[in-house]
């Protein structure tokens, strides 16, 4: 049974530049969330995906954006990149249907982002 | 605004001996709450939940959690500690609502003693 999966694994951008990060999520799950992990924190919540629209939202600004596809994969995009962006992003998968009490998120191995 | 707090930032005990990791949350009534382990560029992997029901949860590799309402906290403990069990450690929260969001605290990163 394969897990969450992302890639790439490790990315290294420059200021201004924009970056697709990609998430594959577990068997069977329908909701993909996506999570950013800064250096010596914990992960901070940006969006998810169901059904392939943005259901909920963190504190983060437009230059964050995402989609969903009809096999419930997922694509986290950031564009006029900055140095702030530096961190490993987080893609998590929920099987959603089942309600409320069993919608545990399973992660994925995440995707370091450098931006220079 | 809800949060959690994991007031422990380092934690050293030696191998063998017992563990509490502390974690305290903010909401107004009851959470769902989550451990999560993270090991050195890993991902997060699930080590126990809380839902409703016995307060005392168990979990995989020898963990358990009590929930104590009183206290609004979820403490992580181990009887005994594996060296392998060095990594960061993440207390979260959902909220019983239409939020699906993982609140996590800040972490709290363990060393084991040889």
């Amino acid at each position: 049974d394969a897990g969450v999966t992302q890639s790439p694994t490790h990315l290294i951008k420059t200021r201004g530049q924009q970056v697709t990060l990609r998430c594959s999520p577990k068997s069977g799950h329908d909701t993909v969330s996506w999570y950013q992990q800064a250096l010596g924190q914990g992960p901070q919540f940006i969006f998810q995906y169901y059904e392939e629209e943005e259901r909920q939202r963190g504190n983060f600004p437009d230059r964050f954006s995402g989609h969903q596809f009809p096999n419930y994969s997922s694509e986290l995009n950031v564009n006029a990149l900055l140095l702030g962006d530096s961190a490993l992003y987080l893609c998590a998968s929920s099987f959603r249907k089942q309600g409320w009490g069993t919608d545990t998120q399973y992660f994925g191995p995440g995707t370091r982002l450098t931006v220079l | 605004a809800q949060s959690v707090t994991q007031p422990d930032i380092h934690i050293t005990v030696s191998e063998g001996a017992s563990l509490e990791l502390r974690c305290n949350y903010s909401y107004g009534a009851t959470p769902y709450l989550f451990w999560y382990v993270q090991s050195p560029g890993q991902g997060l992997q699930l080590l126990l939940k809380y839902f409703s029901g016995d307060t005392l949860v168990q979990g995989i590799k020898g963990f358990e959690a009590e929930f104590k309402r009183s206290q609004s906290s979820f403490n992580l403990r181990k009887p005994s500690v594996h060296w392998s069990d060095a990594a960061e450690y993440f207390c979260a929260v959902v909220r019983m609502d239409s939020s699906y969001k993982l609140i996590f605290g800040s972490g709290t990163r363990l060393l084991v003693r040889p």
